[in-house]
């Protein structure tokens, strides 16, 4: 099956500061990369989903000053959290998409964000 | 809108007993449906989908899961559990075939199997 990579697999870092988190698609184009984050012991929810040369649609809540995404290949998306806060500490999994059927997503294995 | 209900957080077998993880979807549309597999720290990996062939999908490491229109469910089950089938399920319904719409997830069970 197809592979997707992320970077890094965990970070942590200091309040106000900014974080980028990679996600890969190793082996197929990804025409669409879905961002998700996962509370503690609870289910994924999306909060984006972004195309390859546009600007990515955010789900309602989701603040797009603070989570900006950016997908400028078809193997690469990044995900940027500004001026982080503890509350943003979270695992943020990214999927992806590619455009020939079956236009299944594959997840990445996940980056687990600390933020002090 | 579409929704999906795991029935129990939790669920515990033994080793070489039946599993069976519930989960109902709710959809205005044909849904397409698949259940995900989540190890700790880890992604997640497709175990099976229906997307309107078989009602009986037959997934990886033994996992199937049947869909009942009238029952709106997809249960997932396994004959025999093995302790490295330990770990979080998600059922999780699109309204598109292969997942290229939005995926909407349930909550999730944690199975844990016992020796």
């Amino acid at each position: 099956g197809a592979v997707v990579s992320q970077h890094p697999s965990w970070v942590i870092c200091k309040s106000g500061t900014s974080v980028k988190i990679e996600c890969r698609s190793l082996d197929f184009q990804a025409t669409t990369m879905f961002w998700y984050r996962q509370f503690p012991k609870q289910s994924l929810m999306l909060m984006a989903t972004s195309n390859e040369g546009s600007k990515a649609t955010y789900e309602q809540g989701v603040e797009k000053d603070k989570f900006l995404i950016n997908h400028a290949s078809l193997t690469l998306s990044t995900l940027t959290v500004t001026s982080a806060h503890p509350e943003d500490s979270s695992f943020y999994i990214c999927s992806a998409r590619g455009g020939t059927p079956p236009r299944e997503q594959f997840f990445g294995p996940g980056t687990r964000l600390t933020v002090l | 809108a579409q929704s999906v209900t795991q029935l129990g957080s939790h669920v515990s077998v033994s080793e070489g007993a039946l599993v069976l993880l519930r989960c109902n979807y709710s959809s205005s549309v044909p849904p397409y449906l698949f259940w995900y597999v989540q190890y700790p720290n880890q992604g997640l990996q497709l175990l099976l989908k229906y997307t309107s062939a078989a009602t009986l999908v037959k997934g990886i490491n033994g996992f199937e899961a049947e869909f009942k229109k009238s029952e709106t469910s997809f249960h997932l089950t396994k004959p025999s559990a093995h302790m490295s089938d330990a770990a979080e399920y998600f059922c999780a319904v699109s309204a598109s075939q292969g997942g290229s719409e939005k995926l909407v997830f349930g909550k999730g069970t944690k199975l844990t199997v016992n020796p």
